[in-house]
């Protein structure tokens, strides 16, 4: 069963610590994205990767940053967390333009 | 600028036929998406649009009309388990291709 895996499920973390959220595809897909998902708002866009080392800056970049070192693996850094980066994330990828979505379970994290 | 507007709650009896309304104002269009997403667990896949008309997938159908930035989702025989949200996303032809806008979505209520 062909899967994308987020590390954690719940996280809490403290105002101004660093968070990585770690993502993995076992599909060989080429593109990578990385969403938030807040109530009333829908999903936006924070980053996204259409190759390895490659990013693009989604909608809402902004105190954000990613990795990809390897193709099946897509990281997201909050360099200083800020209580309205309180959210669910939601990891995605697929095969190519126009092709659905694979999402991972998300993470919700909690920043106190 | 990007906008999908889909109604966002929605009530409908078990064994009984709803249709979710979606339409879309964006600066450009290639190919429209609906999404399944049960409380607290990721979006799944449901139907990708790029022509115009009616796409059947069992009890699931999709309708597209590109002219008028509009499409809907049709979910016959209702059943208790298709109480979810139902997500509306445009794929955004800017920039590669790569981006999909999501609407905020549709919560669907089944009752018996």
């Amino acid at each position: 069963d062909v899967k994308v895996t987020q590390s954690s499920r719940y996280l809490v973390k403290r105002t101004g610590e660093k968070v990585f959220l770690e993502c993995v595809q076992d599909m060989d897909h080429e593109n990578m994205f990385w969403y938030r998902q807040d109530p009333g708002l829908g999903l936006r866009l924070i980053y996204f990767s259409y190759d390895v080392k490659m990013k693009e800056k989604g909608d809402i970049p902004e105190g954000y940053s990613v990795s990809r070192e390897k193709k099946e693996r897509f990281s997201l850094i909050l360099e200083s967390a800020s209580t309205n980066q309180t959210s669910m994330y939601l990891c995605a990828s697929s095969f190519r333009q126009g092709h659905g979505y694979t999402f991972g379970s998300g993470t919700r994290l909690t920043v106190v | 600028g990007q906008n999908i507007d889909q109604p966002t709650e929605m009530t409908a009896t078990e064994g009984a036929i709803v249709q979710i309304n979606c339409t879309y104002q964006t600066s450009g269009f290639n190919g429209l998406f609906w999404y399944q997403q049960h409380a607290g667990e990721a979006p799944t896949f449901l139907s990708y649009n790029v022509l115009d008309g009616l796409e059947e997938k069992g009890r699931f159908s999709s309708f597209l009309s590109r002219s008028k930035g509009y499409s809907y989702l049709l979910l016959k025989e209702l059943q208790m388990k298709d109480s979810a949200s139902y997500l509306c996303a445009v794929r955004d032809p800017r920039d590669g291709g790569f981006k999909t806008i999501f609407g905020a979505g549709t919560r669907l209520f089944v009752k018996a």
